[in-house]
């Protein structure tokens, strides 16, 4: 079936250092969410990307999709502890199954205080 | 506030027992899904449903089935629990998106942690 791949699948950083986690599709995506899952908690939607190219900023949070369509990213700049958690992507394929999201992996952040 | 709600925090059965998971929602929304989580795989789709009495299967449904009979409520249904699936199972729900740039959300409920002794 179609993937969406993340990476990387663990990432420690020092507080204030930045932060970045990829994802990419082989096939085009129509959108990409992204979520935030705290230690113990449920995902949470941050944010939906639809433009080729497109940029948005939550804050200290950038994200980005691909001229393609095919791959985003989230960048933190100067990360805090209470950035801590597990970030997935979630792509919306075009066609057939386009009603469902089909999640990355996930990549864990541990920010050292 | 968009309330998904699990029927249990942490279950514990036996193997060969049929389980029950329930989810319900508030906010009157077509679509619900159920996922399980592992550890290293991420969130896998089990089933979803956009419209009462309607299913589709995710990409890893054997072994499970699923009832949506009135639209605020998704069931879960293990027909025969095997230790395989011992996991996190959370339940979401959104509505369906009337254009490609609409933002269907999808909120999680904060999931059942089944064990299968």
């Amino acid at each position: 079936g179609q993937q969406v791949m993340q990476i990387p699948q663990y990432q420690h950083v020092q507080e204030g250092e930045d932060f970045t986690t990829y994802c990419n599709s082989s096939t085009t995506l129509s959108n990409i969410q992204w979520y935030k899952q705290r230690p113990g908690g449920h995902p949470v939607f941050l944010i939906q990307l639809v433009k080729s190219g497109e940029v948005k900023k939550q804050k200290r949070l950038t994200f980005q999709f691909g001229e393609a369509k095919k791959n985003s990213s989230l960048h933190i700049t100067a990360t805090q502890t209470t950035d801590v958690g597990t970030y997935f992507c979630a792509g919306r394929f075009l066609g057939a199954g386009s009603y469902q999201l089909t999640f990355g992996k996930g990549t864990k952040l541990s920010v050292i205080p | 506030d968009v309330k998904v709600t699990q029927s249990s925090r942490y279950l514990v059965k036996r193997t060969g027992e049929k389980v029950f998971l329930e989810c319900v929602q508030d906010m009157d929304h077509e679509n619900m899904f159920w996922y399980r989580q592992d550890p290293g795989l991420g969130l896998r789709l089990i089933y979803f449903s956009y419209d009462v009495k309607m299913k589709e299967k995710g990409d890893i449904p054997e072994g499970y089935s699923v009832s949506r009979e009135k639209k605020e409520r998704f069931s879960l249904i293990l027909e025969s629990a095997s230790t395989n699936q011992t996991s996190m199972y959370l339940c979401a729900s959104s509505f369906w998106p009337t254009g490609l740039a609409i933002t269907d959300t999808q909120y999680f409920g904060p999931g059942t942690r089944l064990t299968v002794l």
